[in-house]
């Protein structure tokens, strides 16, 4: 138990659903983060989050929405994705800011069919 | 931008043997961090070492920044230490950044 639970922890869409991942902290933690996992490839930061300001956006496909209402929560809104999309989505929280500690959920396993 | 390299790729160990991993960076960074992620995709913050020695029980990490490397140590490995070893180093200045993850280890310990 790290402390970051991320639902779901599998899901599969088709290019045109719609769906939500959600990630949840119980850390008292100031900093999340979205990162993705291809097979075969280093983790990809893709959003972070300060005190519910979005700092980063490592230059992701607008078809990826991140949304942090309040500390504690963090979402990524799916919509019209790709095959190349499916990957292990993580979510992560550190106490402040980036140089911190980062602590990870299980992760969400995405399948586009 | 840093660059992070970690070696072995690919280590396979009998139960109960010691190993050493590296992790080199291309610039000076001011602290370095080791994940580990079982064959689950759990991904666990072993170590957060800007230098120096940290040890949690099997494990040790030792950093030595001014020469830009990294070491992750295992002692008598079990079974559950199998997985991907990765660590990540800091880029950025400012609020504005982000870890660059290493490509990882991928280690299998065999009964």
């Amino acid at each position: 138990e790290t402390g970051v639970t991320q639902t779901p922890r599998h899901l599969v869409m088709g290019m045109t659903n719609k769906k939500s991942l959600k990630c949840e902290q119980h850390l008292g933690h100031n900093a999340m983060y979205w990162y993705k996992q291809s097979a075969k490839k280093p983790l990809e930061l893709m959003f972070v989050y300060n005190f519910k300001e979005q700092t980063e956006n490592n230059s992701v496909p607008s078809r990826f929405s991140p949304e942090c209402p309040n500390s504690s929560h963090l979402f990524l809104h799916l919509h019209t994705l790709q095959p190349e999309d499916s990957a292990l989505y993580l979510c992560a929280s550190s106490q402040d800011n980036w140089r911190e500690a980062q602590h990870f959920g299980d992760g969400t396993r995405l399948s586009i069919l | 931008g840093i660059q992070v390299e970690q070696s072995p790729p690919d280590l396979i160990l009998q139960e109960g043997a010691n190993s050493t991993l590296r992790c080199n960076f291309s610039d000076s960074v001011n602290n370095l961090q080791w994940f580990h992620q079982n064959p689950w995709g759990q991904l666990i913050n072993l170590f957060y070492i800007p230098s120096g020695t940290k040890q949690n029980g099997r494990l040790s990490a030792t950093t030595v920044a001014t020469e830009r490397y990294s070491l992750l140590y295992i002692s008598s490995s079990q079974t559950t230490d199998s997985g991907v070893y990765f660590c990540a180093a800091p880029h950025g200045s400012g609020n504005t950044g982000k870890l660059i993850f290493g490509q990882g280890t991928t280690l299998q310990v065999k009964p």
